[in-house]
């Protein structure tokens, strides 16, 4: 069966603190894997996407990395701020089917 | 702006009652797609549609129906087959099947009363 775990479920951290979310799934045939960010009560945002022939994806102070032997992912976001507040949510392709993580409730304190 | 629209935000229904959501999206978008997302669980999918006047089943079809006139528009109907309709329910679109970018409206919650 193809899962997508995400741990922590959540995290609070200070400002300005470097963090990483992770994201691990069962099935290593996939065909890219996608981070979203999920504000309360609103629609997903796609942050990166990464294709299975790619290592990394970079946008401002996120990167995301992907380990497909490992069945592996992780978000890295640099010197995080309040308004990094939200669910980060990763959803991996198998080709015919997205398959979403449950999401990592991230808390930044000011 | 280009985006999916998808309203009501909130609405209630009552006990064996159907209802309609309604996504439009102006992106240019082949595939659509209807999320269900529950506290605490990842984003399961009802339906999704490559095409106009075709849409496949996903995980969780029973209870819901949809149609696909125009390419873009995406409407799910609840009807009252659905044991536990309350839940948030979210659009989304993409070019073409799955490789590639999903871009996702602002979602549709549904209380049953």
């Amino acid at each position: 069966k193809q899962e997508v775990t995400q741990i922590p479920a959540a995290l609070s951290v200070p400002e300005g603190e470097n963090l990483v979310l992770n994201c691990s799934f069962t099935d290593s045939a996939i065909y890219n894997l996608q981070w979203f960010r999920q504000d309360p009560g609103k629609g997903l945002t796609s942050l990166l996407l990464i294709q299975s022939s790619q290592r990394e994806q970079t946008s401002g102070r996120l990167n995301a990395s992907l380990d497909k032997s490992s069945g592996r992912s992780t978000l890295y976001i640099a010197a995080s701020q309040p308004g990094d507040s939200a669910t980060y949510l990763c959803a991996v392709e198998y080709g015919n089917k997205l398959v979403f993580g449950a999401g990592t409730i991230l808390r930044v304190k000011s | 702006d280009g985006g999916i629209t998808q309203s009501p935000k909130y609405l209630f229904r009552k006990e064996g009652q159907n209802v309609t959501l309604s996504c439009e999206q102006n992106l240019n978008h082949d595939a659509m797609y209807w999320y269900r997302q529950d506290p605490g669980q990842g984003l399961r999918l009802i339906y999704y549609s490559q095409i106009v006047n075709d849409f496949q089943k996903g995980d969780i079809a029973e209870g819901y129906s949809v149609s696909r006139e125009k390419k873009e528009s995406f409407p799910l109907t609840v009807t009252s087959a659905q044991k536990n309709p309350t839940a948030f329910y979210l659009c989304a679109s993409s070019f073409t099947g799955y490789t590639g970018e999903l871009f996702f409206g602002e979602g549709s919650r549904l209380t049953v009363l």
